[in-house]
């Protein structure tokens, strides 16, 4: 079975310092992760993906997450946040050949200015 | 290119009445839909899933029942609504292959009086 686990409920930064948001996962295989964000009152969006190669991947928004194998970790970066990230986030993984998507519980992010 | 609908944007109904929400994907062909639910605008709740015209997969047992009539239209409905089944209902379309996230839809927000 393939899990997600997001340790923070909330992640609070100031504007212009870095952000972070933790995941960690479980999986059969070679993992497929996903990161989405979701704002009030909207479905889900895309930001980025790491299927194979390098491991950091560049995603919308500025947004960058890291894989790291050993660790089971595909932690979600922003080097400077805006107020305008302040958003839920979701992180997901799916299994090879498997129809279904596991996401994390989410982490609510709150930039202040 | 693809887009999924999803409708209405929101919903009020009395407990005990029937519900239906639709939504279609257009642009792909034979996609994986999903159904969740989002409580208290946290964690995502697969209700149902399918992967193809008249095959649904439930994934807990509940009030609530799918259907799929067309290749890309996905019903969900209720004969008889509880207020336990208020929440945010998103709809979501893969592609077969794992290396692929969802896309979702703008969800509905039900609410149950």
């Amino acid at each position: 079975a393939q899990s997600v686990a997001q340790p923070e409920d909330q992640v609070n930064v100031a504007e212009g310092n870095p952000l972070t948001v933790k995941c960690t996962y479980s999986v059969s295989g070679n993992p497929y992760l996903f990161w989405y964000v979701q704002y009030p009152n909207r479905g889900l969006q895309f930001l980025l993906k790491y299927i194979t190669g390098d491991n950091l991947v560049k995603g919308s928004y500025g947004f960058e997450a890291e894989f790291n194998k050993s660790q089971t970790s595909f932690h979600l970066k922003k080097p400077s946040a805006l107020v305008s990230d302040s958003a839920l986030y979701f992180c997901a993984v799916r299994g090879y050949n498997d129809y279904k998507l596991s996401f994390g519980a989410g982490t609510t992010v709150t930039v202040r200015a | 290119s693809q887009t999924i609908h999803q409708w209405p944007a929101t919903l009020v109904q009395p407990v005990g009445s029937p519900l239906s929400l639709e939504c279609t994907v257009e642009g792909t062909s034979n996609p994986n839909l999903y159904w969740y639910r989002q409580a208290a605008g946290r964690g995502l709740q697969l209700l149902f899933y399918s992967v193809g015209i008249g095959q649904i997969s439930s994934e807990v047992p509940q009030n609530l029942s799918a259907s799929r009539p067309q290749d890309r239209q996905f019903i969900l409905s209720s004969k008889k609504l509880l207020l336990s089944d208020s929440g945010f209902y998103l709809c979501a379309w893969s592609v077969g292959s794992a290396a692929y996230g969802y896309t979702f839809g703008s969800g509905t927000r039900l609410t149950v009086v």
